[in-house]
């Protein structure tokens, strides 16, 4: 297995722009976790999904969040408008189960918002 | 609300010279305490999961440990390919919260010859 796959890797875009994250979880994983990682407060949650679902999206920081899974293999996180504050390494990570929170990570999107 | 403090912050060893990590928690109920450990550019890897004060895990040069309020990561003999971010996290008992992992900010590890 590939593992958990993100793009882009480098995302740089301007204030007010929209940014569309994409992610490929593991095969089979029944759980999609957003991740934001920061110097200042490290890993967040930001949503997690089971079975395609949004269960819990209490981290999303405002409206200007969003995101979707249409399908078991494939969500988007977008920003709209972005701001410089939303400047950050991005994760998704994908589990198999509730039990097991063994989390499988991607390498992250590079998000820098000028 | 859960939370999760790691020290210290960064922590710089000669090759063969053992530590630990701490990682102290307050959460309501503990399910799970789980460590991770980070390399630059990539995403978290999964080391291990303590479930009950006592427990202990080994990987390698690595021991976890979990005690009522904290864990700690003990390295032994450390090499310079333990460089890495260490991460700790923990989850709670809860319908909608026991899937999420609370994180703490990591301790920095580096390993010089």
């Amino acid at each position: 297995d590939a593992g958990v796959i993100q793009s882009p890797r480098h995302e740089v875009t301007e204030m007010g722009q929209e940014v569309t994250l994409r992610c490929k979880p593991i095969s089979g994983h029944d759980y999609l976790f957003w991740y934001r990682q920061t110097m200042m407060r490290g890993l967040e949650l930001l949503i997690y999904f089971n079975n395609n679902v949004p269960i819990d999206d209490s981290g999303m920081p405002e409206d200007r969040f969003s995101a979707k899974m249409p399908n078991a293999s494939f969500s988007t996180l977008k920003i709209q408008p972005s701001e410089p504050r939303d400047s950050a390494v991005y994760f998704c990570a994908s589990s198999l189960g509730q039990e097991n929170q063994k989390l499988f990570f991607g390498s992250g999107t590079q998000l820098s918002v000028l | 609300e859960d939370q999760v403090t790691q020290s210290p912050e960064a922590l710089r060893l000669q090759e063969g010279e053992s530590s630990s990590l701490n990682c102290s928690y307050t959460v309501s109920g503990l399910r799970g305490l789980f460590w991770y450990r980070q390399d630059p550019g990539k995403g978290p890897e999964f080391l291990f999961t303590l479930y009950s004060a006592g427990e202990e895990k080994e990987k390698e040069r690595l021991k976890a440990t979990l005690t009522k309020k904290e864990s700690f990561l003990h390295i032994t003999a450390p090499k310079p390919e333990d460089s890495a971010t260490y991460l700790c996290a923990v989850q709670a008992y809860g319908k909608t919260t026991a899937s999420k992992l609370t994180f703490g900010t990591g301790t920095r590890l580096q390993v010089t010859l």
